[in-house]
């Protein structure tokens, strides 16, 4: 079965500072995976996926997270944080669903991530 | 699109009673997937919906649970007999097809008094 793994359930960095988000999966299918976002009361964002192909994907507002198959691991960068990137971050892989679809996200408990100014 | 709605936003409930929870999908979006968030914790898997058909339910789906999708569009999440173990953060997601993502709607969030 897939699981997630997301390393420091919260991580600080001062604005402009590189930000990174840790997250290792375990898959016995070759995974799609994802990264959401977040805010206060509010729904998840996707950021970015990986499904097949380049294993550096970009995302929206400047993120990008490389998938290394060796490592098992799913890794969430931003060069320079900016104080609106507060929020809590969630790392998913996909269950294998019906008819060889994706079937529901597995998520990780998330990272909530704080910027300074 | 409009995005994926859910309604009603927040709801207060005492135990035992029974509620219900309504999702509208994004239009056309033929998969409609339920999660439930505690505090502290990511989402958890539900159940989900290829059209009207409810294709997989997880085991968190006690038999108070019931969700329908009569006619393919919106969906209801009903909890009969609430407990207190029942609040949360229940959340609405669609799908164009299963190979697409998973879009998330605002939440309801229950607390169960």
């Amino acid at each position: 079965a897939q699981s997630v793994t997301q390393l420091g359930s919260h991580v600080s960095v001062s604005e402009g500072a590189l930000v990174l988000l840790r997250c290792n999966y375990s898959s016995s299918v070759p995974p799609y995976l994802f990264w959401y976002v977040q805010y206060p009361n509010q729904g998840l964002q996707l950021l970015l996926k990986y499904t097949t192909g380049a294993t550096l994907v970009k995302g929206i507002n400047g993120f990008e997270a490389e998938f290394k198959k060796s490592e098992t691991s799913f890794h969430l960068t931003k060069p320079s944080a900016h104080m609106s990137d507060a929020a809590e971050y969630f790392c998913a892989v996909s269950e294998e669903g019906y008819g060889g679809s994706q079937g529901n996200l597995i998520f990780g408990k998330g990272t909530k991530l704080s910027v300074k100014p | 699109d409009t995005g994926v709605s859910q309604d009603p936003r927040h709801k207060i409930t005492k135990r035992g009673q029974n509620v219900t929870f309504r999702c509208d999908p994004i239009s056309e979006h033929n998969r409609l997937y339920w999660y439930r968030q505690t505090l502290g914790q990511g989402p958890e898997f539900l159940t989900y919906f290829q059209n009207e058909a409810q294709l997989e339910k997880s085991r968190l789906l006690s038999d108070r649970f019931s969700a329908e999708r009569p006619k393919g569009s919106f969906s209801t999440l009903e909890i009969q007999r609430t407990e207190q173990g029942d609040s949360a953060m229940y959340l609405c997601a669609s799908s164009r097809t299963g190979w697409e993502t998973q879009y998330f709607g605002p939440g309801t969030r229950l607390l169960v008094l």
